[in-house]
């Protein structure tokens, strides 16, 4: 069974930055690439970032380009968002999700909350 | 930021059809994929649909899904309770290189 768990979120000041992680098990996690969407409270789905199974390929929201950076590591089937920079509208439930099918599988979320 | 356009609300009673539109452009939905997501509340997003019209394991027939252009749609037939959420589309954008998803349609049964 994909199993996909968000931690790291929390209560963080303006300006300041987090790192997220995403635990994977139930599948083979260096074969697939992944994707960290966000959900603001009452508001729909933003796509945040991607990584392809090698990093070889990374791309990001206009919104947090040059703020945030994705990264695997595939020896420990994690998957990492490193946030800087933190804004009051970057606070949202971040998900970690993972692709084939595309953005087929769904961590549980992890809640940032960007506050001074 | 949204980029695909859904309508905000649909609804209908117990057994009757409803029906979801996504509308995009060339650089998502007529160039690729498009998937579909059922959110309910307080839970992450599930796949409903994927690749235009396929239903992964588990998700009933009741949910067909089609692509026509640079439009989809998502069809939940015999309308249920329990289908009462917030559905999504999403398909990857070549311009963006990355996924743009739909401004989400939230589902009622009266």
């Amino acid at each position: 069974e994909v199993q996909l768990v968000e931690s790291g979120g929390g209560l963080v000041q303006p300006g300041g930055s987090l790192r997220l992680s995403c635990a994977a098990s139930g599948f083979t996690f260096s074969s697939y690439s992944m994707n960290w969407v966000r959900q603001a409270p009452g508001k729909g789905l933003e796509w945040v970032s991607h990584i392809s199974s090698s990093s070889s390929t990374l791309s990001y929201a206009d919104s947090v380009k040059g703020r945030f950076t994705i990264s695997r590591d595939n020896a420990k089937n994690s998957l990492y968002l490193q946030m800087n920079s933190l804004r009051d509208e970057d606070t949202a439930v971040y998900y970690c999700a993972r692709d084939a099918p595309a953005l087929g599988f769904w961590g549980q979320g992890t809640l940032v909350t960007v506050s001074s | 930021q949204s980029v695909l356009t859904q309508p905000p609300s649909a609804s209908g009673t117990p057994g009757q059809r409803v029906t979801i539109s996504c509308s995009g452009s060339t650089s998502n939905i007529g160039s690729n994929y498009v998937s579909w997501f059922q959110q309910l509340p307080g839970t992450a997003p599930k796949l409903l649909i994927n690749r235009n019209s396929q239903r992964p394991s588990g998700v009933p027939d009741r949910f067909s899904g089609s692509k026509s252009g640079t439009s989809a749609s998502l069809a939940i037939s015999g309308l249920r309770s329990e289908d009462e959420a917030d559905y999504y589309c999403a398909a990857w954008d070549d311009s963006l290189s990355g996924y743009v998803f739909g401004t989400g349609t939230k589902v009622t049964v009266l």
